[in-house]
């Protein structure tokens, strides 16, 4: 099956600094990804929606300028919490549309101290 | 838009014993739906997942799923559950045409298997 990688698996940084995670579809390409955030002890939420060549769609109440998305080639995914804050940490995960629709990346715990 | 119910935050069997998570989803057209199990810490591993076709959808480790389109529901099943399935599941749904992808999420369902 369609295998969507991401990177960092954890990531600590302090606040204040701005930390990215990558999301690569491995075997496919993926003009369609989707971040997730899960806050502790919640659920999955989706954050936003990434087009590659084009601008991100995000969700109500998701901050564009916080997180930013770059989707400049159809197998890479970035975000980017921009001047993260403690209550930024969170776990966060991808996934992609085109292929193997429901398989996720193996996320990424971010702890901002 | 599309939501998902799971009514149970927190279910606790014996090893052995029949395992039954219900999850109940709001959407106008037909769905995808998926089960995911997510241990503290981890990511999420897809269980099933139903697109069309058979209702009675298998997945691994055991556990299928029911698609009743009439309850909207998409019931997870175990006949035997082993002491390595305690962790959190996530029942969710996924639309169509141009939300195609996007997936909505239950709150969870915690199991505790006991010996």
């Amino acid at each position: 099956g369609a295998v969507v990688s991401q990177h960092p698996s954890w990531v600590i940084c302090k606040s204040g600094t701005s930390v990215k995670i990558e999301c690569r579809s491995l075997d496919f390409q993926a003009t369609t990804m989707f971040w997730y955030r899960q806050f502790p002890k919640q659920s999955l939420m989706l954050m936003a929606t990434s087009n590659e060549g084009s601008k991100a769609t995000y969700e109500q109440g998701v901050e564009k300028d916080k997180f930013l998305i770059n989707h400049a080639s159809l197998t890479l995914s970035t975000l980017t919490v921009t001047s993260a804050h403690p209550e930024d940490s969170s776990f966060y995960i991808c996934s992609a549309r085109d292929r193997d629709l429901g398989t996720f990346g193996s996320g990424t715990r971010l702890t901002v101290v | 838009a599309q939501s998902v119910t799971q009514p149970d935050i927190h279910i606790t069997v014996s090893e052995g014993a029949s395992l039954e998570l219900r999850c109940n989803y709001s959407y106008g057209a037909t769905p995808y739906l998926f089960w995911y199990v997510q241990s503290p810490g981890q990511g999420l591993q897809l269980l099933l997942k139903y697109f069309s076709g058979d209702t009675l959808v298998q997945g691994i480790k055991g556990f299928e799923a029911e698609f009743k389109r009439s309850q909207s529901s998409f019931n997870l099943r175990k006949p035997s559950v082993h002491w390595s399935d305690a962790a959190e599941y996530f029942c969710a749904v996924g639309a169509g045409g141009t939300s195609y992808g996007k997936l909505t999420f239950g709150q969870g369902t915690i199991l505790t298997v006991h010996p």
